[in-house]
């Protein structure tokens, strides 16, 4: 089992460009979650899907879309890339939201140049 | 905005010492959790308390709970230079709507 998985590692953008991170789990988890970690602030939560279908806005959506592709994919689109979305964005997954242990994905570097 | 607010920002002890990380919250909880996070990497669960519980223990981890005073502290007894790593608090808000939402971290260095 390949737990959570991120695509890609790293990523260059300069400001305006577009990109999809990508995410994919083989849990059969319910729930998905993006979020994006900066120095001195935590994590903070970007979008989340409490189940396949179904998506809703986090602590910090600006600037971010998701899609909850299937039961598996969850991916987060910057449709024009700002130098504060520069960041580490990991996706975690859970069973159910709120009441379960989360499974985080190794993380993207994203740099906007 | 944060619910839960780590206590002290950074720690650095020697190997064989004991650590204790401190989380306030602000809001009732259904659980408070704990994770590990090494440099450059994803975060891993540690160890889940809930709401009714006071104490869990998971090998070297122990964690309390007081609900009355909104607080939670990790202790890991015994640290090895390996416990070297960003340890954070998360906490789900009791409510229709509850999201984990995590502090800010704290680094812990284990010298050698």
């Amino acid at each position: 089992n390949a737990g959570v998985t991120q695509t890609p590692k790293f990523q260059v953008l300069k400001t305006g460009q577009s990109m999809t991170l990508q995410c994919a789990q083989d849990m059969n988890h319910n729930s998905m979650y993006w979020y994006r970690q900066d120095p001195g602030m935590g994590l903070r939560l970007i979008y989340y899907s409490a189940s396949e279908g179904t998506t809703d806005k986090g602590e910090v959506p600006n600037g971010y879309n998701v899609s909850r592709l299937n039961k598996r994919e969850f991916s987060l689109r910057l449709e024009s890339a700002a130098p504060s979305q520069t960041s580490v964005y990991f996706c975690a997954t859970n069973r159910d939201r709120g009441m379960d242990t989360q499974y985080f994905g190794p993380g993207t570097r994203l740099t906007v140049l | 905005s944060q619910q839960g607010e780590e206590d002290p920002q950074a720690l650095s002890i020697q190997e064989g010492e004991n650590a204790t990380m401190n989380c306030s919250y602000k809001t009732s909880i259904n659980n408070l959790q704990w994770y590990r996070q090494n440099s450059g990497r994803g975060l891993v669960h540690l160890i889940l308390i809930r709401s009714n519980e006071r104490e869990k223990h998971s090998g070297r981890l122990r964690v309390t709970l007081d609900t009355s005073k909104k607080s939670s502290s990790l202790l890991i007894t015994a640290s090895r230079a390996a416990d070297t790593a960003s340890y954070f608090c998360a906490t789900d808000a009791a409510g229709a709507n509850s999201k984990l939402t995590f502090g800010k971290g704290i680094t812990l260095s284990v010298r050698p």
